[in-house]
């Protein structure tokens, strides 16, 4: 399985900032994707990163909030832009290729 | 058409016991259905899975139970111990590996 690791594991932020959010896999893969999981609550897709090409985002998220990058196939890049508190959760990577493998997460408080 | 009902929300179970969790979904283009397990801190880490063409897959003590005519699948968790406890969390794909999760279900085993 894909080893992932995910920088920072943890911040708190002043609304109204940005916050990147980076993703280093251990082997090059086709498939990466972020999710958000808010405080107890489920995981929900925010978009697939695509290699070489804008990211491809779920209902509900646009690319002026959370834009991304990959610019190769082991990293990826999730940034959290103009932060408000409703923003606080937990951000998780993910890659996929036999099967998906999660990253152990961001999770992001924002005051 | 896109959800994935998971219950019970949470799950008291003995140690020694049988913890059962029910997951139902909707769309039958589905057809790959994983089972993840997260400890507190930590990403979602893969169970089991199943694909919808067998009924049952066990595991060591983890059985998935399929049932394509009713469209649902339950996780079973047998001789379930104090190191079980965590939030498990049923999902669906249809080959894109863009997850859809069940809302989780938290299970604590007591010792």
């Amino acid at each position: 399985s894909a080893v992932i690791s995910q920088k920072p594991s943890r911040d708190i932020c002043q609304r109204g900032t940005s916050l990147t959010i980076q993703c280093q896999v251990d082997s090059q893969v086709t498939m990466m994707f972020w999710y958000r999981q808010q405080p107890g609550q489920s995981l929900t897709l925010i978009a697939t990163a695509n290699q070489g090409s804008e990211a491809t985002y779920e209902s509900g998220f646009v690319i002026d909030k959370f834009p991304i990058s990959r610019p190769n196939l082991t990293f990826s890049t999730l940034t959290v832009s103009n932060m408000s508190p409703e923003d606080s959760s937990i951000y998780l990577c993910s890659v996929a290729e036999t099967e998906a493998f999660f990253g152990q997460g961001t999770r992001l408080t924002v005051v | 058409q896109q959800q994935v009902k998971q219950s019970p929300q949470s799950l008291i179970v003995q140690k020694g016991g049988i913890s059962i969790i029910n997951c139902a979904y909707e769309n039958t283009a589905f057809d790959y259905f994983p089972w993840y397990q997260q400890f507190p801190g930590k990403g979602p880490a893969l169970l089991i899975a199943i694909r919808p063409d067998v009924s049952e897959k066990k595991e060591g003590r983890f059985t998935i139970s399929f049932n394509k005519s009713a469209k649902q699948f339950s996780l079973h968790i047998m001789d379930s111990q104090p190191g079980d406890s965590a939030t498990y969390f049923c999902a669906a794909t249809s080959g894109t590996y863009k997850y859809i999760f069940g809302t989780g279900t938290r299970l604590k085993v007591l010792a």
